[in-house]
């Protein structure tokens, strides 16, 4: 089972919107609502974004939205501000007999 | 409010094995959520080691499988990673973790511990 393809990097002004992409396939992120994001910035632990394709946890701005279409996912970060440069790796559930599985990662650069 | 703090050597020898602690603060092992363990070599993506129920019920990442155990003890709040035969691929930052939803394994982790770094080195 591979890891889910990401873009290395991405990249926008403040103000602007990026999206990012995570390409898997239909035995994980195709085939289960289980997708979620994470921002990790440099020496700190991952904190979730999004979970179950779409949904923020409490305290994530509504800047952070995600969505998908067959077997990709997407995190899109609009109104860029500093603070959002950072790492974001997708995951996905692959099902009880599977195992978890992250993306490639990517840095954005604000 | 929950927290999670690994614990351990900070270094290993090639070849033995390691061990590593996670200790649960703010709620019960038992509460009834799958706790996983995850790694990120430096510079370098996640990569899920592998998670467990407080029943004992467990999964791995089958490209550690042979190597891996997770265990928890209830009585000290706490679940463990055992990884034996170490290499330098096995140098990396290890962060336990809570899986999101209650009774459900969906490999989606909410809270994270701060991360230990484990050096593999002689």
């Amino acid at each position: 089972q591979s890891a889910l393809t990401q873009p290395p990097s991405a990249s926008g002004s403040p103000g602007q919107s990026v999206t990012i992409s995570c390409t898997g396939t239909s035995s994980d992120v195709g085939g289960y609502d289980y997708v979620s994001w994470y921002q990790q910035h440099p020496g700190k632990a991952p904190k979730l974004m999004i979970y179950e394709v779409s949904k923020r946890p409490s305290g994530v701005p509504d800047r952070f939205s995600g969505s998908k279409s067959g077997n990709t996912a997407s995190l899109t970060v609009s109104g860029l501000q500093a603070e959002d440069e950072a790492d974001y790796y997708c995951s996905s559930y692959a099902g009880s007999s599977n195992f978890g599985v992250f993306g490639t990662g990517t840095k954005v650069t604000v | 409010q929950v927290q999670l703090q690994e614990s351990g050597p900070g270094l290993v020898k090639p070849s033995e094995r390691l061990s590593l602690t996670c200790t649960v603060s703010g709620v019960s092992i038992s509460a009834g959520y799958y706790w996983g363990w995850i790694r990120q070599p430096p510079g370098k993506g996640l990569e899920w080691i592998g998670s467990i129920y407080f029943t004992g019920n467990s999964y791995y990442n089958p490209s550690l499988k042979s190597r891996v155990t997770i265990s928890v003890d209830t009585s000290k709040n706490h679940f463990s990673l055992r990884l034996s035969s170490v290499t330098a691929a096995d140098t990396a930052v290890y962060y336990c973790a809570r899986d999101l939803i209650y009774d459900i394994r969906v490999d989606s982790f909410d809270i994270w511990g701060q991360g230990t770094m484990l050096i593999v080195s002689s």
